[in-house]
């Protein structure tokens, strides 16, 4: 198993740019949720799914977009990106809703320009 | 509304040091507890949770009791190594994964 991987590790992109940031996990996890973390801040929870054409909100959702159109794959699409979301992001899952633990992947460090 | 803090870091020891890292919480109900630790370059990895009052959570030489009175989960360690150097997150979640709320994290460096 691969667990959760998300892909580009790092990205820079210029005040306006459009982008997603890629999220996979081969465990079969129903839950899958997006981070990001900035210093100090500890890790904020930006869109959350407890399953396939299930998506909500978290703490922090203002400039995100989400889908979740298959169990695997949990895209974070950034419309126009703002040097507010200079930030590390982080993907998650676990096997549902109640379950404790989460399974991370290894971070997208992003910076706007 | 819900919320963790964990002491200020960064935080530097010596190998064999013996370690705590403090760690309260508010909620409204009753939380589940967990520290998750973020070696340099990768994910957070679970290290280990308590689900109810005085449970003890350990892993790796790791160990944090869940007390309720006085809404604490504070992580300790005998004897440290080089190898424990990490950044250490305290969470709680109220409703298993979905509510998933973390500490600020504490940057540990642990010196031969």
């Amino acid at each position: 198993n691969a667990g959760v991987t998300q892909t580009p590790k790092f990205q820079v992109l210029k005040t306006g740019q459009s982008m997603t940031l890629q999220c996979a996990q081969d465990m079969n996890h129903e839950y899958m949720s997006w981070y990001r973390q900035d210093p100090g801040m500890g890790l904020r929870l930006i869109h959350y799914s407890v399953g396939a054409g299930i998506t909500d909100q978290g703490e922090v959702p203002n400039g995100y977009n989400v889908s979740r159109s298959t169990t695997e794959d949990f895209p974070l699409r950034l419309l126009s990106a703002a040097p507010s979301q200079t930030s590390v992001y982080f993907c998650a899952s676990s096997r549902d809703r109640t379950s404790y633990e989460q399974y991370f992947g290894p971070g997208t460090r992003l910076t706007v320009t | 509304g819900d919320s963790v803090t964990q002491m200020e870091g960064p935080v530097t020891l010596s190998e064999e040091a013996f370690l705590t890292i403090n760690c309260t919480y508010t909620a409204t109900g009753y939380p589940s507890l967990f520290w998750y630790v973020q070696y340099p370059g990768e994910g957070l990895q679970l290290l280990l949770k308590a689900t109810k009052a005085d449970d003890k959570g350990s892993n790796k030489g790791f160990e944090a009791t869940y007390r309720k009175e006085t809404t604490s989960f504070h992580l300790e360690k005998g004897s440290v190594q080089v190898s424990d150097s990490a950044v250490y997150f305290c969470a709680l979640t109220l409703q298993g994964a979905q509510k998933l709320v973390f500490g600020q994290g504490t940057r540990l460096t642990i010196n031969p």
